[in-house]
């Protein structure tokens, strides 16, 4: 089935530093990817949906400068999350889908950001 | 937009009972409706998904039913047992243009008291 690969699986940074993590479609190729976020016993907020070769689209309130997004190839998806502050600490999680209209989509492992 | 409502928050059955999940959503437009299982700390779980053109679906001990009309889906565990235990979480396809956006409901955690 289809495997998506997430990098790191967790990460604590200092306030204001910068925190890149990876989502990998690994035998796929994902012309979209997709970037949740959950805070503790919460459910899963779409923040963005990055596509290939354009620019993510951003969900209302989620602040395209401070979560930068890039999506280089059919295969990765980044998202960084600049100047980072403890409200910031949460559950990350990419997804991506194969091309076909109906396809599902499927979730990588999560990163579990802390910024003490 | 699309707004998915799930009840309940919370569900705690004995080992051997049916656990009942109710989703509504608010966009007709939407076709695509799946289930995710999360264990504390892992990745969501695809474990049934329904498409607007059927009313049910039952894979084993999973069923799904959709009422396009009342815009509201159902998930069905019969015979639950403690494995069972996990947060549920509906979905909903939003359909804009090529893209395909899923909206979540809020989550059920379901405990299966052994």
């Amino acid at each position: 089935g289809a495997v998506v690969s997430q990098h790191p699986s967790w990460v604590i940074c200092k306030s204001g530093t910068s925190v890149k993590i990876e989502c990998r479609s690994l035998d796929f190729q994902a012309t979209t990817m997709f970037w949740y976020r959950q805070f503790p016993k919460q459910s899963l907020m779409l923040m963005a949906t990055s596509n290939e070769g354009s620019k993510a689209t951003y969900e209302q309130g989620v602040e395209k400068d401070k979560f930068l997004i890039n999506h280089a190839s059919l295969t990765l998806s980044t998202l960084t999350v600049t100047s980072a502050h403890p409200e910031d600490s949460s559950f990350y999680i990419c997804s991506a889908r194969v091309a076909e209209r109906n396809s599902p989509l499927h979730f990588g492992n999560g990163t579990r950001l802390t910024v003490t | 937009g699309e707004n998915v409502e799930q009840h309940p928050s919370t569900l705690s059955v004995q080992e051997g009972d049916s656990a009942v999940i109710k989703c509504t959503y608010s966009d007709s437009a939407s076709n695509y409706f799946p289930w995710y299982k999360q264990e504390l700390g892992k990745r969501p779980q695809l474990i049934i998904d329904i498409r607007s053109n059927v009313g049910e679906k039952k894979d084993q001990r999973i069923a799904v039913t959709l009422n396009k009309t009342a815009k509201h889906f159902s998930l069905h565990i019969t015979e639950t047992q403690p494995e069972d235990s996990a947060v549920y979480f509906c979905a909903a396809r939003l359909l804009m243009d090529s893209s395909y956006k899923l909206i979540f409901g809020s989550g059920t955690r379901l405990l299966v008291r052994p």
